[in-house]
C-alpha cells in the first residue's frame, strides 16, 4: 500500500504569511494527488485535484505543485478563513485511496 | 445541486454489525464516471478510506478492513449502504460518504456528506 506523509504536522502562521505544506508518497503517484481543507466539525473540502488543478470556487491564493513522490500545497497570503487542517490524498491506486496524516495551520 | 447525506445508528455495541446509509441526490449511481466512497475519521485523527462502489457495481475495499466491510447500492433509492461487522470501540468515528468528481478516472472526492457520528460502547 502507498503511504502518504505530510509535514509539518502543525504550522503556526500569521495572516498574510505565505504557507507551504509538503506531502510525500512512498512510491510514485504521478500527478494523482488531491488536497483538502477541513474545519472543526465540518466535512473536508476539495481544494486541489491532479496535483495542481484548482477546484471550482476555491480562491486562487491556493496552489498545488509536484509530481512523482513530492508535492506541495501553497497558500500565497494566509487569510483568517484559512486556519484549518489540510490533508493530502493519493488516488494513483484508484479505486484504493490513501490520505496523509494532516497538517494543522494555527494562528501564530 | 449534488448532495450526499449519511444516516445510521449513533451508538452500537461491541461485536455488533453497523449499517450506514448514504442517500444521494443530483447525480445517478448507475451511470457516468462518479463512484461513491465511505471514509471515516476517529476523534482527533486523520481520514481513513474504507470502501468504494462504481456505477457498474464494481467494489473496492481497504486492505486492512476488507474482511469486515460490505458496500452496496440501491439505485432506485439513490442509496449506498456500508456494513461493518464485529464493531470495536476503536471504530468510534465520524463516517462520511463522498463522491468522486466527474471529468475522468481516477479522480478526487468533490462532494462530501456532512458525516454521521458512530460511537461503539457497551
Amino acid at each position: 500500500d502507498i503511504q502518504m506523509t505530510q509535514s509539518p504536522s502543525t504550522l503556526s502562521a500569521s495572516v498574510g504569511d505565505r504557507v507551504t505544506i509538503t506531502c510525500r508518497a512512498s512510491q510514485s503517484i504521478s500527478i494523482w494527488l488531491a488536497w483538502y481543507q477541513q474545519k472543526p466539525g465540518k466535512a473536508p473540502k476539495l481544494l486541489i485535484y491532479k496535483a495542481s488543478g484548482l477546484e471550482s470556487g476555491v480562491p486562487s491564493r491556493f496552489s498545488g505543485s509536484g509530481s512523482g513522490t513530492e508535492f506541495t500545497l501553497t497558500i500565497s497570503s494566509l487569510q483568517p478563513d484559512d486556519f484549518a487542517t489540510y490533508y493530502c490524498q493519493e488516488y494513483e491506486s484508484y479505486p484504493d485511496f490513501t490520505f496523509g496524516g494532516g497538517t494543522k495551520v494555527e494562528i501564530k | 445541486q449534488v448532495t450526499l447525506k449519511e444516516s445510521g445508528p449513533v451508538l452500537v455495541k461491541p461485536t455488533e454489525t453497523l449499517t450506514l446509509t448514504c442517500t444521494v441526490s443530483g447525480f445517478s449511481l448507475s451511470n457516468g464516471e462518479m463512484g461513491v466512497s465511505w471514509i471515516r475519521q476517529p476523534p482527533g485523527k486523520a481520514l481513513e478510506w474504507l470502501a468504494h462502489i462504481f456505477p457498474n457495481d464494481r467494489r473496492s475495499y481497504s486492505t486492512s478492513l476488507k474482511i469486515r466491510l460490505t458496500i452496496s447500492k440501491d439505485t432506485s433509492k439513490s442509496q449506498v449502504v456500508l456494513t461493518m461487522t464485529n464493531m470495536d470501540p476503536l471504530d468510534t468515528a465520524i463516517y462520511y460518504c463522498a463522491r468522486t468528481r466527474p471529468g475522468g478516472i481516477p479522480n478526487a472526492f468533490d462532494i462530501w456528506g456532512q458525516g454521521t457520528v458512530v460511537t461503539v460502547s457497551s
